[in-house]
């Protein structure tokens, strides 16, 4: 079966970076996108961008570029979400989501459990 | 960027009644070449993540109970919940996967009333 499974809950300092992993079995790696998608408490759900794992392309949420780095190692079929300079507006649940189908514009059928980044002086 | 609007924000219903919920984009979301809306819900319960209900804006997930349905297109869009169940107390969201960035609706909370 299809899982997810996200590393476990950071507490940072503002201006810290943070890498969140999310390690994917039971499905063929390669052949879907993976989405991040975060949380902050007690809000909605905001897109963050995409990586392709087969080719290690990615695109980002313009408020996020410059700031968020995607990448994956696909020897251990995970995808990792490195967010750099964290400010307190950046506490939030990060989520991986894969795609329905083998293409970027699709919705989220599996999801990781969600990993809990909190940013405080 | 597309906005996507959703209403009510919350909404209590009595069980066995019927849930609407609306979703409006601010451009189409319409795909002329294959007619499809690119238009998904998704049920999210306190501390889980988001679970797929519906997508191409009414296809149900394979598991999802018929009582969930979506309708709509273009720009216009509903969730309907024809006979709340108590466990359907959740927070559901719509999302546009037509273009990125992609992106979702602010929610909208269903209650028992």
């Amino acid at each position: 079966q299809v899982q997810l499974v996200q590393s476990g809950a950071e507490v940072k300092k503002p201006g810290a970076s943070v890498k969140v992993s999310c390690k994917a079995s039971g499905y063929t790696f390669t052949g879907y996108y993976m989405h991040w998608v975060r949380q902050a408490p007690g809000q909605g759900l905001e897109w963050m961008g995409w990586i392709n794992p087969h080719t290690g392309g990615t695109n980002s949420a313009q408020k996020f570029q410059g700031r968020v780095t995607m990448t994956r190692d696909t020897s251990i079929s995970t995808v990792y979400m490195e967010v750099r300079r964290l400010r307190s507006d950046d506490t939030a649940v990060y989520y991986c989501a894969r795609d329905i189908e083998a293409v970027v514009t699709a919705p989220f059928d599996y999801w990781g459990q969600g990993t809990l980044v909190t940013v405080s002086s | 960027d597309i906005l996507m609007t959703q209403s009510p924000e919350s909404l209590a219903v009595s069980l066995g009644e019927r849930a609407t919920i609306n979703c409006k984009s601010s451009q189409s979301v319409l795909y002329s070449s294959n007619s499809k809306n690119y238009l998904a819900w998704y049920q999210q319960k306190p501390r889980q993540p988001p679970k797929l209900l519906i997508y191409w804006a009414s296809t149900r997930e394979s598991g999802v109970p018929d009582r969930f349905s979506g309708s709509g297109s273009g720009t216009d869009f509903t969730l309907t919940i024809s006979s709340l169940q108590a466990e359907d107390v959740a927070v559901y969201y719509c999302q546009q996967y037509y273009s990125t960035p992609l992106a979702f609706g602010q929610g909208t909370k269903v209650e028992i009333k």
